[in-house]
């Protein structure tokens, strides 16, 4: 079945700096990649997502790009804000073993904003 | 309004026990999951359910039983309450199938499950 992994599991950034969170997946079939993020104690919400037939997608300070050839894609986000401190999941869209579609989602990555 | 409500939100346990979790959505959605977040804060998916009907079963312990009464409602009942069972179970719904044209899942609260 689909591997995602994700990279770093825990990353931290001064305030003001850029983060960029990546992840790899194996099913060449999967076309839907979403980030959502999930601050403490709360669900996960969809921040941006991207579809496979488009390499990069922005959305104000958050960008996210995605090179099918390598199976890899990335979430950037620029100018941190305390706000962004949360823990970030990225997601690939594949066929299950029941013929339906599922996202697997990756390990996360815990994002810490340092004022 | 909340969107995907869970019940309970906390659920503490002996080993042996019986339990459920109640989700209940009102976004209109068509699918709706059930996802086990561990302490790790992994998510993976454990079941999904379209028109009440099971399209996704992992490789899931059949102590775990979903149930789909009619499209707005998914409950989860765990039967025999292992210690590797606690964990945030979160309920969550999409249009479609996930990562569909509308596949937004829109997730519940979570409910932290320990078993002691």
């Amino acid at each position: 079945g689909e591997n995602v992994e994700q990279h770093p599991s825990t990353l931290s950034v001064q305030e003001g700096d850029s983060a960029v969170i990546k992840c790899t997946y194996s099913d060449s079939a999967s076309n839907y990649f979403p980030w959502y993020k999930q601050e403490l104690g709360k669900r996960p919400q969809l921040i941006i997502d991207i579809r496979s037939n488009v390499g990069e997608k922005k959305d104000q300070r958050i960008a996210v790009t995605l090179n099918k050839t390598a199976k890899h894609f990335s979430l950037h986000i620029t100018e941190t804000q305390p706000e962004d401190s949360a823990v970030y999941f990225c997601a690939a869209r594949v066929i299950s073993n029941f013929g339906n579609e599922k996202l697997t989602f990756g390990t996360g990555t815990r994002l810490t904003i340092i004022p | 309004d909340t969107a995907v409500s869970q019940t309970p939100k906390y659920l503490v346990t002996q080993m042996g026990n019986d339990k459920s979790i109640k989700c209940e959505q009102n976004l209109g959605h068509d699918t709706m999951y059930w996802y086990k977040q561990d302490s790790k804060k992994f998510l993976k998916i454990m079941f999904s359910y379209n028109n009440k009907e099971l399209i996704i079963n992992e490789t899931v312990p059949n102590r775990f039983s979903p149930k789909s009464p009619d499209k707005a409602h998914l409950n989860l009942h765990i039967n025999s309450l292992e210690l590797g069972d606690s964990a945030v179970y979160l309920c969550a719904s999409s249009q479609g199938l996930a990562g569909g044209h509308h596949g937004e899942l829109f997730f519940g609260e979570g409910s932290r499950l320990t078993v002691l």
